[in-house]
């Protein structure tokens, strides 16, 4: 019964690619995240749906396409991948923007 | 700007004392704050939270003391025990953010329990 869940936990693929990572919350909140972790354990918020709105949209390379088909599932698309994308990403889910709930990441790494 | 720091990347503590991890955070105006863990390999677990209008409180073995004079924030973590090792990480909601959940992160303390 994980709360908010990440596939796949682990990506490894080639400079150029596009690749997607998905994630599901069965908590019932409103509002999703995406984050980032670099290697430096710095984490850092990439965007925010709330009930399938964009509400937070930070400095990321349009590269970046997130997509909300309903509440409960928050999905990242990554175009022409690069090695500055190697990191850990990882969703979020909250109600009313409080106690933010974390997946356990996705480890991507550009070969 | 924004920027929500800790003193110290790394505590090394006994099993049993009691342990302080301290936070800095430059926007006077934020209203909520937050303490996460962290396990290697998992994503940060919510430990507890304050608003700005309460100075202290208190969980299962755990203190969050906010001081806004000094915009400083702390964790105290009671009889520490091998299980409390991770990297702990204070975050912010700033000004403006309203109900949209935006947390600035600290950079992590990483606790070390001595045995």
């Amino acid at each position: 019964d994980t709360a908010v869940s990440q596939t796949p936990k682990y990506l490894v693929t080639q400079m150029g690619n596009d690749k997607s990572i998905k994630c599901e919350q069965n908590l019932g909140h409103d509002t999703m995240y995406w984050y980032k972790q670099d290697s430096k354990k710095f984490l850092k918020i990439m965007f925010s749906y709330n009930n399938k709105e964009l509400i937070i949209n930070e400095t990321v390379p349009n590269r970046f396409s997130p997509k909300s088909p309903d509440k409960a599932h928050l999905n990242l698309h990554i175009n022409s991948l690069e090695l500055g994308d190697s990191a850990v990403y990882f969703c979020a889910s909250s109600q009313a923007g409080l106690s933010q709930h974390f997946g356990d990441g996705t480890r991507l790494s550009i070969l | 700007g924004e920027s929500v720091g800790l003193h110290l990347p790394t505590l090394s503590v006994q099993e049993g004392d009691n342990s302080i991890i301290n936070c800095a955070y430059s926007n006077s105006a934020s209203d909520y704050f937050i303490w996460y863990k962290q396990e290697s390999g998992k994503g940060p677990q919510f430990i507890i939270d304050i608003r700005s209008n309460m100075d202290k409180r208190q969980g299962q073995r755990v203190t969050v003391l906010l001081n806004k004079t000094v915009k400083h924030l702390s964790l105290q973590i009671a009889a520490t025990q091998p299980g409390d090792s991770a990297v702990y990480f204070c975050a912010e909601n700033p000004l403006g953010s309203g109900n949209t959940g935006k947390l600035i992160f600290g950079q992590g303390t990483t606790l070390q329990v001595k045995p």
